[in-house]
């Protein structure tokens, strides 16, 4: 059974750097096919997607935060990582690691994430 | 990339049935339309409901089914049952290799 778990500090200070690893077990994330996600939940709001890695190494990133933002892969380790440099008090939320499912039908695409790791609040504070 | 727009409440008695709007615009949902649900519950991580627009994994109940009609998609939940209340969102594909979610709907059993 695939698992993930996310793992990294819970305090970040403003202009400094979020660092995030996901740790999967049950299965590779060289598997062929599957991406691997961030997606992240501020207190009491929805969930945004962070961007996503696929088994060649290649990135997709929120336009929003494609900036500010590196996610990485440790094949090795079975681990992939985020990274959200100049951390403001509005990246404080609940941070998930995903397996991220894409299909393409004809010319449809579409995508889901599953299983989810439990997730992990990191707060940006002084 | 704006979130997609999903009511912030629904609600309804046990054994009723209920509809989640998701709508988009032609860039996502009107162009894609294989639309992901997830279930919520509260300190909880999200849980796949629905993918590819109508498609149940594993263990979902029947009583979940989606669907699609140009801009918006739907979740429907048929014989509401007090364990449904939870908080509901969808995500599509927007193109160009990227992903939105909707803003979620808090679901309420009364």
């Amino acid at each position: 059974q695939l698992q993930l778990q996310e793992s990294g500090p819970g305090l970040v200070k403003p202009s400094e750097t979020l660092s995030l690893t996901c740790t999967v077990s049950g299965g590779s994330i060289r598997s062929s096919g599957y991406y691997w996600g961030w997606i992240r939940q501020p207190p009491g709001k929805g969930l945004e997607w962070i961007g996503s890695i696929d088994d060649r190494g290649t990135t997709y990133y929120n336009p929003s935060l494609k900036s500010r933002v590196t996610i990485s892969a440790d094949t090795s380790k079975n681990q992939f990582s985020l990274r959200l440099s100049s951390v403001t008090a509005a990246d404080t939320a609940v941070y998930y690691c995903a397996r991220h499912d894409i299909t393409m039908i004809v010319m449809d695409i579409g995508g889901w994430f599953d299983p989810w790791g439990q997730g992990t609040l990191v707060t940006v504070s002084s | 990339q704006s979130a997609l727009t999903q009511p912030a409440s629904v609600s309804g008695s046990p054994g009723q049935s209920i509809i989640i709007s998701c709508t988009g615009t032609s860039n996502d949902i009107g162009n894609f339309n294989l639309v992901s649900w997830y279930q919520q519950h509260p300190g909880k991580a999200p849980k796949l409901l629905i993918y590819e627009g109508s498609q149940r994994p594993s263990g979902v109940s029947n009583r979940f089914s989606g669907s699609k009609s140009g801009n918006t998609a739907s979740l429907t939940i048929s014989g509401l049952q007090a364990e449904d209340e939870a908080d509901y969102y969808c995500c599509s594909y927007a193109g160009s290799s990227t992903w939105v979610f909707g803003g979620g709907t808090r679901l309420t059993v009364l």
